[in-house]
């Protein structure tokens, strides 16, 4: 069974500082996807990265695949309150629909 | 906007009764999911259908059963609720994309079995 864990499970920071989400599994995946939920809401996809390597920035956001795309790194710049939420990534497993959901992370940012 | 809806927000079932989860998507989404999410675990897929009539287990269909009759609707069934099925149940759709197609998800139904 594919897995992927998530370091850290729980991080509560004061607005302003920095934070990096690590996404860590001993599989390949063809894609990777980054989501955040807010309470009593679903996910919400943020971003997918494809190729090994690959670096995308969602304005203070910058989500990185690495390059055997087997881990993901989600690193949050400035955080601000309204980052507070349940940060999921999943990996699809190649040649299906199905997607592999990381453990989680929840993160509180204080103002 | 794509607009995935479940039933019910919040249910309470009792041990032993039969529950039907509805799950309903607008945007003609070949894809369906259901996942239940508990603290500490993540997501875990229980079943999934990428075309009507059609299902696949996912990791965790133990004493779950799906129907999709009609393309915009599927449904999750527990045939005899235990305790160890009080979850979060999320349904989620996407289109037929190829990889890497984004999942949307409904608000969830947090379901209590008593």
């Amino acid at each position: 069974t594919q897995l992927l864990e998530q370091s850290p499970q729980f991080l509560s920071i004061q607005e302003g500082e920095n934070l990096t989400v690590y996404c860590n599994s001993s599989s390949v995946f063809s894609s990777l996807q980054w989501y955040r939920q807010e309470p009593g809401e679903g996910p919400v996809l943020l971003v997918t990265v494809v190729t090994g390597g690959e670096v995308k920035k969602l304005k203070r956001l910058t989500f990185q695949f690495g390059d055997a795309r087997k881990d993901s790194s989600l690193h949050i710049t400035a955080a601000q309150p309204g980052d507070t939420g349940l940060y999921l990534c999943a990996g699809e497993a190649s040649g299906t629909y199905k997607y592999i959901f990381g453990t989680g992370t929840r993160l509180k940012v204080l103002a | 906007d794509v607009k995935v809806t479940q039933s019910s927000r919040y249910l309470v079932k009792r041990t032993g009764e039969k529950v039907f989860l509805e799950c309903v998507q607008d945007m003609d989404h070949e894809n369906m999911f259901w996942y239940r999410q508990d603290p500490g675990l993540g997501l875990r897929l229980i079943y999934f259908s990428y075309d009507v009539k059609m299902k696949e287990k996912g990791d965790i269909p133990e004493g779950y059963s799906v129907s999709r009759e009609k393309k915009e609707r599927f449904s999750l069934i527990l045939e005899s609720a235990s305790t160890n099925q009080t979850s979060m149940y999320l349904c989620a759709s996407s289109p037929f994309e190829g990889e890497s197609a984004t999942q949307y998800f409904g608000p969830g139904t947090r379901l209590t079995v008593l």
